[in-house]
């Protein structure tokens, strides 16, 4: 059974740093991509980039790019989400997701979504 | 620029259908693309993969009573026999050049 798994909620500062995390099972992680998708309160779904852990080829969204880092270790099937200095409007949920690679990139699997709320 | 149109809310009643739809912007009609469903206070569930010529590949567990469509560059989601869990946000989701995934800005779909 395909799964991904999110760390959990976290609760941080403007200028704090943050590293959240996606670990996946139940498939050849190195073979396909991983996304992450925010979704700030009330709104709907905005790619951020994602990650293809088998040589860490990483492409972002123009929105996203240089806001944030995504990465991997494939020998622990985990894909990061990270920040170095978050902001308010960084309050959101983010998911990761698995990108098919045969017959199209669709997201086919989700993982439950980590809670960030960035509050002075 | 590639872009998926939504309406912003759909209704039906309990036990009918409803189709949603999903509008991939002008010269991109040949695309697929992808349903996913979220309900409330749930992360997304992907629902299918849709063609351009309607073929569809649904994920695991998915009801038969989801099907999918298409028609030029409209993509169509139908849900028939409509049950109260099928209450939710409805995103269709497609891929450009280099890999770059597009959203739909989602159809809230009101089961009354």
């Amino acid at each position: 059974e395909v799964q991904l798994v999110q760390s959990g909620a976290e609760v941080k500062k403007p200028g704090e740093s943050l590293k959240i995390s996606c670990k996946g099972s139940g498939y050849s992680f190195t073979s396909y991509w991983i996304g992450w998708v925010r979704q700030m309160p009330g709104k709907g779904l905005e790619w951020m980039g994602i990650i293809y852990p088998g040589d860490s080829d990483t492409r972002y969204s123009p929105s996203f790019q240089g806001q944030v880092t995504i990465s991997a270790d494939k020998s622990i099937s985990t894909a990061y989400l990270q920040w170095s200095s978050l902001k308010a409007s960084d309050t959101a949920m983010y998911y990761c997701a698995r990108l098919t690679v045969s017959a199209g990139h669709y997201f086919d699997y989700w993982g439950q979504g980590t809670l960030v709320t960035v509050s002075s | 620029q590639l872009v998926l149109t939504q309406s912003p809310s759909a209704s039906a009643s309990l036990g009918a259908s409803v189709k949603l739809t999903c509008t991939l912007s002008s010269g991109h009609s040949s695309y697929a693309i992808a349903w996913h469903q979220q309900q409330p206070e749930k992360g997304p569930r992907y629902l299918m993969k849709l063609n351009s010529d309607g073929s569809h590949s649904k994920g695991d567990g998915i009801p038969d009573r989801f099907s999918g469509s298409s028609s030029g560059a409209e993509r169509y989601l139908t849900i028939s026999s409509l049950q109260s869990e099928d209450e939710a946000d409805y995103y269709c989701q497609t891929w450009g050049t280099g890999i770059s995934v597009v959203f739909g800005g989602g159809t809230k779909l009101t089961v009354l």
